[in-house]
């Protein structure tokens, strides 16, 4: 089945600074991949996403790039901020219709000021 | 309400209790879901109901059984837990287009649950 790998698990950054975050995953038929973020306490929020007909997504100071090819795809922050602390999840779908999602185990990101 | 609400928040069980998670979605979603959240294990799937359909995790134990009476209410019911079953359950609500993808998962705030 699908297995989805996500790196690293831990991330500390300078306020500011840039923070990516990686995921690889197994099945080549995934056609969806959404990334949640979730602070200390709170529900999971969804931040972006992207499917497999495309190779980039911006919005703002968050961006995901999907490489098809090697399986992987990744989260890009930029100018970091203390709000921006959480634990951030990436996943795969593993149906057609994407409602069945595998998470990744997640990366703690602290950003300091 | 708005959004995705659960309840309990909190619930203490013993082993040999039977209790229900219910789920509520005010959000006109078609598609409902059940995860599991233990520390340092990633989000885990257990059931989805989408347009009808029915999709369940293969490795959830028999002691959980979902129930969705309508798109807009989900519940789990629990029996003869084990501790290990001691998680944060999540529910979500999602809207799939008829023979389309689904949208972004709304999630609620959990059930913490603890089995003694």
């Amino acid at each position: 089945g699908e297995n989805v790998e996500q790196h690293p698990s831990t991330l500390s950054v300078q306020e500011g600074d840039s923070a990516v975050i990686k995921c690889t995953y197994s099945d080549s038929a995934s056609n969806y991949f959404p990334w949640y973020k979730q602070e200390l306490g709170k529900r999971p929020q969804l931040i972006i996403d992207i499917r497999s007909n495309v190779g980039e997504k911006k919005d703002q100071r968050i961006a995901v790039t999907l490489n098809k090819t090697a399986k992987h795809f990744s989260l890009h922050i930029t100018e970091t901020q203390p709000e921006d602390s959480a634990v951030y999840f990436c996943a795969a779908s593993v149906n057609q219709a994407g409602t069945a999602l595998i998470f990744g185990k997640g990366t703690t990101l602290s950003v300091s000021s | 309400e708005t959004g995705v609400t659960q309840t309990p928040r909190h619930l203490v069980m013993g082993m040999t209790n039977k209790k229900s998670l219910k789920c509520e979605q005010h959000l006109g979603h078609n598609a409902m879901y059940w995860y599991k959240q233990s520390a340092k294990k990633p989000l885990e799937l257990m059931f989805v109901y989408s347009l009808e359909e029915r999709v369940e995790n293969n490795s959830v134990p028999s002691r959980f059984s979902p129930e969705c009476p309508n798109s807009s209410h989900l519940f789990l019911h629990l029996h003869t837990l084990q501790p290990e079953d001691s998680a944060l359950y999540l529910c979500a609500s999602s809207q799939r287009a008829s023979g389309g993808a689904t949208g972004e998962q709304f999630f609620g705030p959990g059930t913490r649950l603890t089995v003694l």
